[in-house]
């Protein structure tokens, strides 16, 4: 069953513009984490965020997590054609802990 | 060794073949786990190993059959498949099998069944 859902399905930008990704989950979390896929290829992890935390940065990325509202949001500052590909976000299944859960993902495509 | 390394990366197979999957990482991780991923959909647990020891099967069918010979490896052998069973197959791994852990992927393998 999906925890996590992105919006929008889709999204494309231009170089150098910032591109924003959201997700909504359905339960109480531990914490949400965030990854890519170029191409149908293996996922990148790319933060974990605990539900204690409210923003989280990594390079260019910033994670931001409101509890109250069941959300969270990607952030990606200065794209780059290298960032497309298809963004995820996963939660732990509420009811087995062992089971990470993956939402449907937002395509990205950064035009040069 | 930072990776997950998953072989091969592409398998064609007829229905009534016999082929493994196979995965392997050196990084200490004591849980892995099987993803299955239809195209333009997001990946999908099948089998979670937690120490070596099966913990979770998604109710998936038994002509997909996992094995952890130790702790480094997992391999999924597959057996009389449907061309339905056509999909990305990915393994991970993760410290732990707990809830505080991202996962390490594999690149994983594109399996095609004719």
């Amino acid at each position: 069953s999906q925890q996590g859902e992105e919006d929008p399905q889709a999204l494309s930008i231009q170089e150098g513009e910032n591109a924003t990704m959201n997700c909504s989950y359905k339960t109480s979390i531990n914490n949400l984490q965030w990854y890519r896929q170029n191409s149908g290829r293996g996922l990148v992890h790319l933060i974990l965020i605990r539900s204690n935390e409210r923003e989280k940065h990594s390079g260019r990325l910033r994670v931001t997590l409101d509890t109250s509202k069941k959300s969270s949001s990607l952030l990606i500052t200065a794209s780059r054609a290298a960032d497309t590909a298809s963004y995820f976000c996963a939660t732990f299944d509420p009811s087995g802990s062992e089971k990470l859960v993956f939402g449907k993902g937002t395509k990205l495509t950064v035009n040069p | 060794d930072t990776e997950v390394t998953q072989t091969p990366k592409h398998l064609v197979m007829g229905m009534t073949n016999k082929k493994s999957l196979k995965c392997e990482q050196h990084m200490g991780h004591r849980a892995m786990y099987w993803y299955k991923q239809k195209a333009k959909k997001p990946p999908e647990l099948m089998f979670v190993y937690s120490y070596e020891k099966l913990s979770i099967n998604e109710s998936v069918p038994s002509r997909f059959s996992p094995e952890c010979p130790n702790s480094s490896l997992l391999n999924l052998h597959l057996h009389a498949l449907q061309p339905e069973d056509s999909a990305l197959y990915l393994c991970a791994s993760s410290q732990e099998a707990a809830v505080n852990y991202g996962y390490t992927f594999g690149s994983g393998t594109r399996l095609t069944v004719v």
